[in-house]
C-alpha cells in the first residue's frame, strides 16, 4: 500500500544532542514537508522540498536541518541549536503545486520528540 | 505571504445537528487550493474536503460541504448531521499554484460533538 511513514513514533533526546526524524513516502510525490505542532499553535512549517536536492526554509527553520537526496526520503535533524524542541512533528507529501487535481497532502503518523 | 486564520479556537455541537467552522485567508494569487483537514485524538491528519479556487461550485463530500467565497477570501466548513466521531481538531489549509508554493495551515479549531 502507498503511504508515508515516519519513525520513530516516540523519541527522547538529551539536551545538547542532535536527533534525526525519518520520513519516507512511496507515493511518488515530488513535494515533502515538515511541520511542528504545539498546543494552540496549529501546524507550523519548518522546511519543505519540491524536488530532489532542493529545499526551502519554512516559518520556523532555525535549529533544524533537512536533506533531500532521494525523492522518497526527507529526514529532519533537530539540532542542539533548537531551544525548545519538545513537540509533535508531522511529515507530509503531495504532488507538486500546479498539478491539478489531487494536490492535497498526505501525512505520516507523527513523531513525538521529548527532551529529557 | 499567504496567511490562514481560524478565529474560533473551540466549538461544540449536539449530535445530529449542523455546525459551521470558519476560515479566512489572505493571498494575492488568483488560482490556488484550499483544504480542510481533521485531526482526531489519534493525531493522524485526514483530508476532509478540498476546493480549487478556479471552481465556482462549492465542494461537497457526504455530510461535509464548504462555502467558498473567493472575493471575501472565506472558506467555511459545514458539517451536517454531526456524529460523535466528528470530534476532532479541524485545520484549514492553503496552497498556492507556483512551483515553490508551500502548504500553510491555520491554528485549528477543536470541535466537540455532544451525545
Amino acid at each position: 500500500d502507498g503511504g508515508i511513514t515516519q519513525s520513530p513514533k516516540y523519541l527522547f533526546r538529551k539536551e545538547g544532542q542532535n536527533v534525526t526524524l525519518s520520513c519516507e513516502q512511496n507515493l511518488n510525490h515530488d513535494a515533502m514537508y515538515w511541520y511542528r505542532q504545539d498546543p494552540g499553535q496549529g501546524l507550523r512549517l519548518i522546511y519543505y522540498s519540491q524536488i530532489v536536492n532542493d529545499f526551502q526554509k519554512g516559518d520556523i527553520a532555525e535549529g533544524y536541518s533537512v536533506s533531500r537526496e532521494k525523492k522518497e526520503s526527507f529526514p529532519l535533524t533537530v539540532t542542539s541549536a533548537q531551544k525548545n524542541p519538545t513537540a509533535f512533528y508531522l511529515c507530509a507529501s503531495s504532488r507538486a503545486p500546479g498539478h491539478l487535481p489531487n494536490t492535497e497532502a498526505f501525512f505520516g503518523q507523527g513523531t513525538r520528540l521529548t527532551v529529557v | 505571504a499567504q496567511t490562514v486564520t481560524q478565529s474560533q479556537p473551540e466549538m461544540s455541537v449536539q449530535e445530529a445537528e449542523t455546525v459551521t467552522l470558519s476560515c479566512t485567508y489572505d493571498t494575492s494569487e488568483n488560482n490556488y487550493y484550499l483544504f480542510w483537514y481533521k485531526q482526531p485524538p489519534s493525531r493522524q491528519m485526514i483530508l476532509v474536503i478540498r476546493q480549487e479556487a478556479y471552481k465556482q461550485q462549492n465542494a461537497t463530500e457526504n455530510r461535509f460541504s464548504v462555502n467558498f467565497q473567493k472575493a471575501a477570501k472565506s472558506f467555511s466548513l459545514k458539517i451536517s448531521d454531526s456524529q460523535l466521531g466528528d470530534t476532532a481538531m479541524y485545520f484549514c489549509a492553503f496552497m498556492g499554484p507556483g512551483a515553490n508554493s508551500k502548504l500553510t495551515f491555520g491554528k485549528g479549531i477543536t470541535l466537540s460533538v455532544r451525545p
